[in-house]
């Protein structure tokens, strides 16, 4: 499972409040992903990082902000939710080199916005 | 921009069956594809990579081919069974550098007892 973990499972918030979705992975790698799944959308990229401080936006990143402090950890921050952020969030991980790209993903968390 | 097609959206089978699932995308620009299976309420697995200079990989049941001058992939599963129903999705991976994956909206398959 690429050692990936991401927290909280489940969270139900109210419209207006800050969220930070954790996503955690052990084996040092370098590439990380934040994706949301909705229905009829498939999974779309929200922001990526390519190392520790390296951050870029993917297409739905408006309304989310990332931060890489340390290699382990890659967080997503909602500033300030809105229903329209009631998704599926999920982490992903690229493979290490000589893993031709393969990514990888972690459990997801449900998120509500009421 | 990269747009990745799944159809069928949703197939039934009975058990026994082999079966294809097509997945078609529109810049033959990649650097691969991936063939994801997601079971209800769970995260994405790997199922198989393919690299863009490769025509096709297998593992175990499943054979995934691409043919990128047309713009497409099939993932062939023999013998289906009831373990097998799930969401299957395909990402194609840019060349930008950034690894970047494109989702299709995914396959749901029901293999019927």
């Amino acid at each position: 499972d690429a050692g990936i973990t991401q927290s909280p499972r489940h969270k139900v918030t109210e419209t207006g409040t800050p969220v930070t979705l954790r996503c955690h992975q052990t084996e040092n790698h370098r590439y990380m992903y934040w994706y949301r799944q909705d229905p009829g959308h498939g999974l779309r990229l929200i922001h990526y990082s390519y190392g520790v401080k390296d951050t870029d936006k993917g297409e739905v990143s408006d309304g989310y902000s990332v931060s890489r402090s340390k290699t382990e950890d890659f967080l997503l921050t909602l500033e300030s939710a809105t229903s329209s952020q009631t998704s599926v969030y999920f982490c992903a991980i690229r493979g290490q080199q000589g893993s031709h790209n393969e990514q990888f993903f972690g459990p997801g968390t449900r998120l509500t916005v009421l | 921009k990269q747009e990745v097609t799944q159809i069928p959206a949703a197939l039934s089978v009975p058990e026994g069956e082999n079966l294809v699932l097509n997945c078609s995308f529109t810049d033959s620009a990649i650097y691969n594809l991936q063939w994801f299976r997601q079971d209800p309420g769970k995260g994405l697995t790997s199922l198989l990579l393919i690299q863009s200079s490769q025509r096709e990989q297998t593992s175990g049941r499943l054979n995934a081919s691409l043919d990128k001058s047309s713009g497409r992939s099939t993932l062939y599963i023999a013998a289906s069974q009831p373990g097998d129903s799930a969401t299957y999705l395909c990402a194609v991976s840019t060349t930008s550098g950034t690894y970047k994956y494109i989702f299709g909206t995914g396959t749901r398959l029901k293999v019927l007892a």
